[in-house]
């Protein structure tokens, strides 16, 4: 299975922007690369997803490396209810479905 | 807008009883994920299926079963409850399942087994 690797922790101030480094260097050329959140006591959201060209919606915008080898998320004004354990997932499974291998994620705390 | 259903949402067990976990996809989603989420860990898939057949298998325990209904909700039946089956499950759904498609989260069901 790819893996994906991103910091434990990180922290930022409200309303800055907030960079998440994700890195999957042995990412296969059909892979996307999936970013959910999950809030404290609530089930994992679906945040933002791309295969290879960058991607902007309502909530964040992720930037994916030429060679895929790694991406970053990006919250351009993080607020506190942004405070969440942000994972970086690759896609992976049969024909049907697609299950969602959750790693370690990073845990974002945002200060007042 | 309609959002996946769980029930129950809190569920006291003892060891060695049964449990049914209830889960209703948004409407027109035709597959349904099962993960569970001991404390501290991270979510992790169990199982799930796709116009209600069986689709893949993770790290289902042999004591838990699960199917999904011609009206594409979905049951995890557990059986001989033990200490450690604690946690939080979740039930996910997408439609027409395929490596684009956005899973959709419900609240989730604690158990507790004591």
């Amino acid at each position: 299975d790819a893996k994906t690797t991103q910091p434990n922790s990180m922290e930022s101030n409200e309303e800055e922007p907030v960079h998440l480094p994700c890195n999957h260097s042995t990412i296969s050329g059909t892979d996307y690369i999936h970013w959910y959140r999950q809030l404290p006591s609530q089930g994992p959201e679906y945040v933002i997803h791309g295969l290879t060209s960058n991607v902007n919606n309502r909530m964040a915008s992720l930037a994916i490396a030429e060679d895929r080898k790694s991406s970053t998320l990006i919250l351009h004004r993080a607020t506190l209810r942004d405070a969440a354990v942000y994972y970086c997932i690759l896609s992976f499974g049969g024909a049907g479905s697609y299950q969602l291998t959750f790693g370690k994620g990073t845990k974002l705390s945002v200060i007042p | 807008a309609a959002g996946v259903i769980q029930s129950p949402r809190h569920l006291i067990k003892e060891k060695r009883e049964t449990a049914t976990l209830k889960c209703y996809p948004i409407p027109r989603h035709d597959t349904v994920y099962w993960y569970q989420q001991g404390p501290g860990q991270d979510p992790q898939f169990l199982i799930s299926f796709y116009e209600k057949m069986q689709s893949d298998k993770g790290s289902i325990p042999d004591r838990f079963s699960a199917q999904q209904f011609s009206d594409y909700h979905s049951e995890l039946n557990m059986s001989s409850l033990e200490l450690g089956d604690s946690a939080l499950y979740f039930c996910a759904s997408s439609e027409r399942g395929g490596r684009q498609n956005i899973q959709y989260f419900g609240a989730g069901t604690r158990l507790s087994v004591l």
